[in-house]
């Protein structure tokens, strides 16, 4: 596609329910981000790939957050248990290779979460 | 040491002024300063960058002020136009990762 896509564009659940977030990046992209943004805040780094594998989850905030991306493009970001405090926008973003270079970032749309 | 501190939180400027956004960090680990354009329901989208060997880029309207002693760097939009009229985000990124520490972000109005 022309730039990432993510869906859905909205998730609302309850409390406890488990959901999974798709990141569609652009092709050739060999590095993958994730952001959660609250509302009024900037982007909160919360993974990255580089490939298949998660070269950096350190802003993942606890164990309820798991994300992969098992064939190198495609990635879901997954959340157990959810809380009302899980209630954001999701982003994802990729570039071309992640490091050196400066290799821009672009972001899709996101998707909002909303937790009940 | 992770943060990256932007102000104002808002800004309202009559067309054709000029807008002023400002950043500050701590973490000498960061090697590249981008600014993102956010528009409602939108994700956010580069506007210009600069590395931290360079004091000042300019592209069109938008200029970045670089200030590595001060561990500062500045948005400027020059003849600011309601189609200016965002939330702007500084951030700044650890070369070993990519990730991108944000700024708070600022939203701007531009009046006509």
């Amino acid at each position: 596609g022309a730039g990432v896509s993510q869906t859905p564009s909205n998730k609302v659940t309850e409390k406890g329910k488990y959901v999974e977030l798709r990141c569609d990046p652009i092709s050739g992209h060999t590095a993958l981000y994730w952001y959660r943004q609250s509302l009024g805040q900037g982007p909160e780094f919360l993974i990255y790939f580089q490939g298949t594998g998660a070269a950096d989850d350190s802003g993942l905030p606890n164990d309820r957050f798991f994300a992969v991306r098992p064939e190198g493009s495609v990635s879901t970001l997954k959340i157990q248990r959810t809380e009302r405090g899980d209630s954001a926008v999701y982003l994802c973003a990729s570039s071309p290779s992640g490091t050196g270079a400066y290799n821009e970032q672009f972001f899709g749309p996101g998707t909002r979460l909303t937790v009940l | 040491q992770q943060q990256v501190k932007q102000s104002p939180q808002s800004l309202i400027v009559q067309k054709g002024g000029i807008s002023i956004i400002n950043c500050a960090y701590e973490n000498t680990a960061f090697d590249y300063f981008p600014w993102y354009q956010q528009f409602p329901g939108k994700g956010p989208a580069l506007l210009i960058a600069i590395r931290p060997d360079v004091s000042e880029k300019k592209e069109g309207r938008f200029t970045i002020s670089f200030n590595k002693s001060a561990k500062q760097f500045s948005l400027h939009i020059m003849d600011s136009q309601p189609g200016d009229s965002a939330t702007y985000f500084c951030a700044a990124r650890f070369g070993n990762t990519g990730k991108l520490i944000f700024g708070q972000g600022t939203t701007l109005q531009v009046k006509p």
